[in-house]
């Protein structure tokens, strides 16, 4: 069985940059998560989505921050502008419900911002 | 609030067992879940107890202690690829994972 799959896995980019990563779950998880993880430190949630609809946004900076996930499958996090503030290791992770279920992570995107 | 509390860092020797413990404080409680994070990797799975009691799992151990808001990872027959983080994370009445800083832990031969 295929894991949760993101990419890019590395992104560098100049401050005020938008940037965006896209995670795929694993078949049949209907929720996915998208983290923020800072060195040292553990993951912090920032959206979770229930099939196609965000069920927990409140850690969401939505001024700059945003996500989608069309079709309730594959997601987009997106950062406009990004921020020096910004740089840490994205994370996706999905699980098969929304009550307590194990939650797999992808790989991660680390963040680089200049 | 709600809040995780594990040690930042911890040293055990290769063959050696160690004990890693976590105190959580929660809006509710559903079940306690432990993970392994290596340097630059994602986290994966390892344990989740949701009742009191010690759940084993070959060389790794997990107890909780609703009562007292406590858990402990328990290691055997440490090995080197062990040196990782370890990653603490109870759920509250929302379902949502509260999760802890982590713990490193280092192996030394």
């Amino acid at each position: 069985e295929a894991g949760v799959v993101q990419s890019p896995r590395y992104k560098i980019i100049e401050k005020k940059q938008p940037v965006a990563f896209w995670c795929n779950p694993i078949s049949g998880h209907n929720t996915l998560y998208w983290y923020r993880q800072n060195l040292g430190q553990g993951p912090e949630l920032l959206i979770r989505y229930e099939n196609e609809e965000a069920v927990d946004d409140s850690q969401l900076p939505k001024d700059r921050f945003s996500a989608e996930r069309l079709k309730g499958v594959d997601s987009t996090l997106k950062i406009q502008p990004a921020e020096l503030g910004d740089s840490a290791v994205y994370l996706c992770a999905s699980s098969l419900g929304r009550d307590v279920e194990t939650q797999y992570f992808g790989p991660g995107t680390r963040l680089l911002v200049l | 609030g709600q809040n995780i509390d594990q040690p930042t860092e911890m040293t055990a020797t290769e063959g050696a067992i160690v004990q890693i413990n976590c105190t959580y404080q929660t809006s509710g409680f559903n079940g306690l879940f432990w993970y392994q994070q290596h340097a630059g990797e994602a986290p994966t799975f390892l344990s989740y107890n949701v009742l009191d009691g010690l759940e084993e799992k070959g060389r790794f151990s997990s107890f909780l202690s609703r009562s007292k808001g406590y858990s402990y990872l328990l290691l055997k027959e440490l090995q080197m690829k062990d040196s990782a983080s370890y990653l603490c994370a109870a759920t509250d009445s929302n379902y949502q994972l509260i999760w802890g800083a982590g713990t490193k832990l280092i192996i030394k031969p």
